[in-house]
């Protein structure tokens, strides 16, 4: 099955800094989703994006549909220790899948304080 | 409202053992999904359900079956389990219908065949 590559694998970075992980794809997508998970628990949807380009905000994360649509990115500016978890992209396929979401491998983020 | 709920949150079996996860959501949500999670794997897509009614498989369907018992509850069951099915499970459900969709998890269940 298809899988998005995601990068990096693992981030470690000091409180205050910014972060930045991006997802990349062989298909064409036409919805890019980006969840959090925290220890524990199931993903927790972040930011949703429906259009190429789209640029969209939630508090100090900010996320961008990629011209091409095989990739987007996630930020995240002055990093906090609340930030720690793993950050899922997910993309739906523009044909041929449906409803169903390909998730990327994850981006494991540690925050140092 | 709880969203998505999943029973039990642990669990231990022995190979050959079978078991059911349930899931139910109370959201009136339309599509429901079965995913594992493994490490460096991301989460994959075992069942889905579109609607009350229907099933389809997912990326990796064997060794598994399921039921959507009503809009509410869709069910996933282990005949018998292997130490491969070793996992985190989640279950999701979306409202369904078009590229805005978006699917809400439950909290998982952490099953360990020994």
């Amino acid at each position: 099955g298809q899988q998005l590559n995601q990068s990096p694998q693992s981030m470690f970075i000091q409180e205050g800094e910014d972060v930045s992980m991006n997802c990349t794809s062989s298909s064409i997508f036409n919805t890019w989703l980006w969840y959090k998970q925290d220890p524990g628990e199931g993903p927790v949807l972040l930011i949703a994006l429906y259009k190429a380009g789209e640029l969209t905000s939630n508090g100090r994360l900010t996320a961008q549909f990629g011209i091409t649509r095989k990739d987007s990115f996630l930020n995240i500016s002055a990093s906090i220790p609340s930030d720690v978890g793993i950050y899922f992209c997910a993309g739906r396929a523009a044909t041929g899948g449906g409803n169903k979401l390909t998730f990327g491998t994850g981006t494991q983020l540690k925050v140092e304080l | 409202n709880a969203g998505v709920t999943q029973t039990p949150k642990f669990q231990v079996l022995k190979t050959g053992q079978s078991m059911t996860l349930q899931c139910a959501q109370d959201m009136n949500h339309n599509s429901m999904y079965w995913y594992r999670q493994d490490p460096g794997m991301g989460l994959r897509l075992i069942y889905y359900s579109a609607s009350e009614g229907t099933t389809d498989k997912g990326e990796v369907p064997n060794g598994y079956n399921v039921s959507r018992l009503n809009k509410r509850e869709f069910s996933l069951r282990l005949e018998s389990a292997a130490p491969s099915q070793t996992s985190v499970y989640f279950c999701a459900s979306s409202k369904a219908g078009g590229p805005s969709d978006t699917q809400y998890f439950g909290p998982g269940t952490r099953l360990t065949v020994l």
